[in-house]
């Protein structure tokens, strides 16, 4: 087995800060994710990638930037926080291939004051 | 583009009953669906999964079956329990990455 820890676990900031999301994988999976969780929305993709140093954008890749310089880790930045947003933020990992299990942190959860 | 329908938001019911949540989907690729649950303050994890049409999958006493020809795979369990009121997200890869629906509640009442 293995784990995805996600750090912080809160984060509070301000109106056009920028916040960086960190994440961290053992089980030796090349592929990773950044999913955001809004309430009665989803789950949404932000930002995957498939190995080292490679970066794909999702969905809702507007107003983030992420990082992957070592295959366990994996890093969300948001570029401008917007004012009132609240959010949880997940990041998971699999292994190649369609069938693979997405495997999930406990996720960080925003707010922007 | 690929997306996937869950109707209900909520779903009420009391112990013991049966239950059927929704997932349809869209794509023009073959499809490999699943279903996500996720307890309160816990991370989502799979409950199941499957890319075999008409073809019935089961795990933890819930089961769902993909059909292709409706593009669904309704997630149903014949007796709820309390410890089953949970976030449920059914989710589809036609290749790429996992796209997740909005997700139902489940909420059990005694």
């Amino acid at each position: 087995g293995g784990i995805i820890t996600q750090t912080p676990k809160f984060l509070i900031g301000q109106e056009g800060q920028k916040l960086t999301l960190k994440c961290q994988q053992n089980f030796n999976h090349d592929t990773m994710y950044w999913y955001r969780q809004d309430s009665g929305k989803g789950l949404r993709l932000i930002y995957y990638s498939i190995t080292e140093n490679d970066l794909q954008k999702g969905d809702l890749s507007e107003g983030y930037d992420a990082s992957r310089e070592k295959k366990s880790s994996f890093s969300l930045t948001v570029t401008s926080a917007q004012k009132n947003e609240m959010a949880v933020f997940l990041c998971a990992s699999s292994g190649t291939g369609r069938a693979e299990t997405l495997y999930f942190g406990s996720g960080t959860r925003l707010t922007v004051l | 583009g690929d997306s996937v329908t869950q109707t209900e938001g909520l779903v009420t019911l009391t112990k013991g009953l049966p239950v059927m949540l929704n997932c349809t989907y869209q794509t023009t690729y073959s499809p490999f669906l699943f279903w996500y649950v996720q307890h309160l303050n816990e991370a989502p994890k799979l409950l199941l999964k499957s890319s075999t049409d008409n073809k019935r999958t089961e795990h933890q006493g819930f089961y769902a079956t993909l059909h292709k020809s409706s593009s669904s795979f309704h997630l149903q369990k014949s007796s709820v329990q309390l410890s089953d009121s949970a976030l449920y997200f059914c989710a589809l890869n036609s290749g790429t990455y996992q796209r997740f629906g909005t997700g139902t509640k489940l909420q059990v009442v005694p």
